[in-house]
């Protein structure tokens, strides 16, 4: 039973390029959640996903950050014309319907670095 | 979101000694989560507590959530080297909310 597979682990983009980080919940899950986190701070919440809707967004930047969660295939977090200030790690959790994000499982995360 | 503070930032600890660590919050929160995270991986949940005054053991592991609902503490018993990690806890501020709030961590390092 997989868990949450996110790709790529690891993500090189020169200032002004476009990042796409996908992510596959787990096999049952509907719900999916992307955090943020900066080297040595805690993950923080960016949006809140459920198949072919924006439930919360209010942790994304209002520019150039966008997410979605088709009906088929994986969820991606897109970031168009990435800034150094865009590096980071960014974590995406799934859940099954009807739950908490308490019963999130995290995947294991896309490295983001912006040269 | 809201503010959660974790203390310590990180400590060195011998092999064999127990380790305590703490959160709190200025707001209230209906759980307190603890997740570990070791380097290159994501945060994996530890333990979940969802009423105040409970106090849960997971193996060498043990959380509280504290009477205010303002704080809670893991405490890690006869620690081993493979305890080496970042401890997180986090909270969620209603029971049916999905938003997590994170502590910035405790970096433990185990000295054989």
């Amino acid at each position: 039973n997989a868990g949450v597979m996110q790709n790529p682990r690891h993500l090189v983009r020169r200032r002004g390029q476009e990042a796409r980080l996908r992510c596959s919940p787990m096999k049952g899950h509907s719900h999916v959640y992307w955090y943020r986190q900066l080297p040595e701070e805690g993950l923080k919440f960016m949006v809140y996903l459920q198949k072919e809707n924006i439930i919360d967004e209010s942790g994304m930047p209002k520019e150039r950050f966008s997410a979605e969660f088709p009906k088929e295939g994986p969820s991606i977090l897109r970031i168009q014309q990435v800034v150094r200030g865009d590096s980071a790690a960014y974590f995406c959790a799934s859940s099954p319907m009807g739950s908490q994000g308490t019963e999130a499982f995290f995947g294991q995360g896309t490295r983001l670095t912006v040269v | 979101g809201q503010q959660l503070n974790q203390s310590p930032q990180s400590m060195f600890i011998q092999e064999g000694e127990d380790v305590s660590m703490n959160c709190t919050s200025s707001s209230i929160f209906n759980t307190w989560l603890w997740y570990k995270q070791e380097p290159g991986e994501g945060p994996v949940l530890l333990i979940a507590l969802y009423k105040a005054g409970e106090l849960t053991s997971n193996g060498r592991l043990t959380a509280q959530f504290g009477i205010t609902r303002k704080d809670s503490f893991l405490n890690i018993s006869a620690s081993i080297p493979s305890d080496v990690g970042i401890y997180f806890c986090a909270g969620q501020a209603r029971s049916n909310d999905y938003k997590l709030s994170f502590g910035a961590g405790t970096t433990v390092t185990v000295r054989a």
